[in-house]
């Protein structure tokens, strides 16, 4: 079974505080994305990233950025928290060649106070 | 356009009636539609998934309706059973990446 986890179900920060969310997927996808998720919103794409090191822009990437050093390795970051970044964050993973078949992780509800 | 509208917001079935999903789309560049379903405290999961070259799919009980003339394609759920209590999320692929509706809460009484 492909697993996609993340470092924390639960977090609490500060506003200002600088957030590390990490993902890690153990199927070798070449794939890797970043979504909130917010109520009647659905799910909107932060960054995604095609390959180690590189990224590019979702739809929703400002306050945001990301880092992929290694292929199994996806980390998104909030360089200084805002209140409006309180939210679900879903990290996904794919295998290229399979373009709708994306594998969530359980996500990480953040709270920014 | 790359919105993909979803309806209705939230959905209450009994035991073994039909649930529908409505999902509908602007961009002709999209090149698959699939369904992913979400259960509490869990990330979504794909469930289903259609070609728009394809006008019908179905596996088991959920079956996916494509209409490509109307830019409209739907999930039907027969035999609602509670266990299928949960989010549902149309998208659409293109480039590389999904685009997702705002989601359909779905709650089957017993």
């Amino acid at each position: 079974d492909v697993k996609v986890t993340q470092s924390s179900r639960y977090l609490v920060k500060r506003t200002g505080e600088k957030v590390f969310l990490e993902c890690v997927q153990d199927m070798d996808h070449e794939n890797m994305f970043w979504y909130r998720q917010d109520p009647g919103l659905g799910l909107r794409l932060i960054y995604f990233s095609y390959d180690v090191k590189m990224k590019e822009k979702g739809d929703i990437p400002e306050g945001y950025s990301v880092s992929r050093e290694k292929k199994e390795r996806f980390s998104l970051i909030l360089e200084s928290a805002s209140t409006n970044q309180t939210s679900m964050y879903l990290c996904a993973s794919r295998v290229t060649g399979a373009p709708y078949e994306q594998y969530f992780g359980p996500g990480t509800r953040l709270t920014v106070t | 356009q790359q919105q993909v509208k979803q309806s209705p917001q939230s959905l209450i079935v009994q035991k073994g009636g039909i649930s529908i999903i409505n999902c509908a789309y602007e961009n002709t560049a999209f090149d698959y539609f699939p369904w992913y379903q979400q259960f509490p405290g869990k990330g979504p999961a794909l469930l289903i998934a259609i070609r728009p070259d394809v006008s019908e799919k179905k596996e088991g009980r959920f079956t996916i309706s494509f209409n490509k003339s109307a830019k409209q394609f739907s999930l039907h759920i027969m035999d609602s059973q509670p266990g299928d209590s949960a989010t549902y999320f149309c998208a659409a692929s293109a480039t590389n990446k999904l685009i997702f509706g705002t989601g359909t809460l779905l709650a089957v009484q017993p």
